[in-house]
């Protein structure tokens, strides 16, 4: 029982490329999010999945792009990365039943 | 969502009780309050949640006053180990999907 996987654990872009950021989880839950942690600062929602095939936005969604590809996997895609997209990345799952999130252990994303 | 008010930093010694209050006045009635703990560079992790009263599980006690305006996170006897960061959150968990984290409380214990 894994929980929730992320891949990569580390990348490093250039200004413009893009990438998308992978995010399964094994616990059944219906619930997934993708947070930013900028260094010294708490966590801010970017988008969040209530169930397979919904997605809304966060608190800062600007730049990003999120899929619910099926009920295990939740991913993060940046179109064009820009500096300020330079961040530790942390998706998150949790049962609909249930008040507690588990988290990965974060993508750590620079982009030059 | 409610919003939450917590010291930015608090500085402890090992052996000693730590008590971490959150405020959060406009809290709803069918708001729960919840904590968070995250150790550097690993994604937070649940701690303990509450709706009024006391609460304890094998990690901490969370008290809530009959109001609920403000929650107190308490922490016995802290170890090195204990430093991190703590969020306080506050929201209708079982009807609202959204999770929102604030800044947190920067934890550090001395030896």
């Amino acid at each position: 029982n894994a929980g929730v996987t992320q891949t990569p654990k580390f990348q490093v872009l250039k200004t413009g490329q893009s990438m998308t950021l992978q995010c399964a989880q094994d616990m059944n839950h219906n619930s997934m999010y993708w947070y930013r942690q900028d260094p010294g600062m708490g966590l801010r929602l970017i988008y969040y999945s209530a169930s397979e095939g919904t997605t809304d936005k966060g608190e800062v969604p600007n730049g990003y792009n999120v899929s619910r590809l099926n009920k295990r996997e939740f991913s993060l895609r940046l179109e064009s990365a820009a500096p300020s997209q330079t961040s530790v990345y942390f998706c998150a799952s949790r049962d609909r039943e249930d008040t507690e999130a588990f988290f990965g252990q974060g993508t750590r994303l620079t982009v030059v | 969502l409610a919003k939450t008010t917590q010291p930015i930093s608090m500085d402890s010694y090992e052996g000693q009780e730590v008590n971490i209050t959150c405020s959060h006045n406009n809290i709803a009635t069918n708001d729960y309050i919840t904590w968070y703990q995250q150790f550097p560079s690993q994604g937070p992790r649940f701690i303990i949640q509450g709706y009024k009263t006391k609460v304890t599980n094998e990690v901490a006690s969370l008290f809530i006053p009959a109001d609920r305006k403000s929650s107190t996170l308490s922490l016995p006897r802290v170890s090195l180990s204990d430093t991190a960061v703590y969020y306080c959150l506050v929201g209708d968990t079982y009807r609202d999907d959204k999770i929102i984290f604030g800044k947190g409380t920067r934890l550090h214990i001395l030896p």
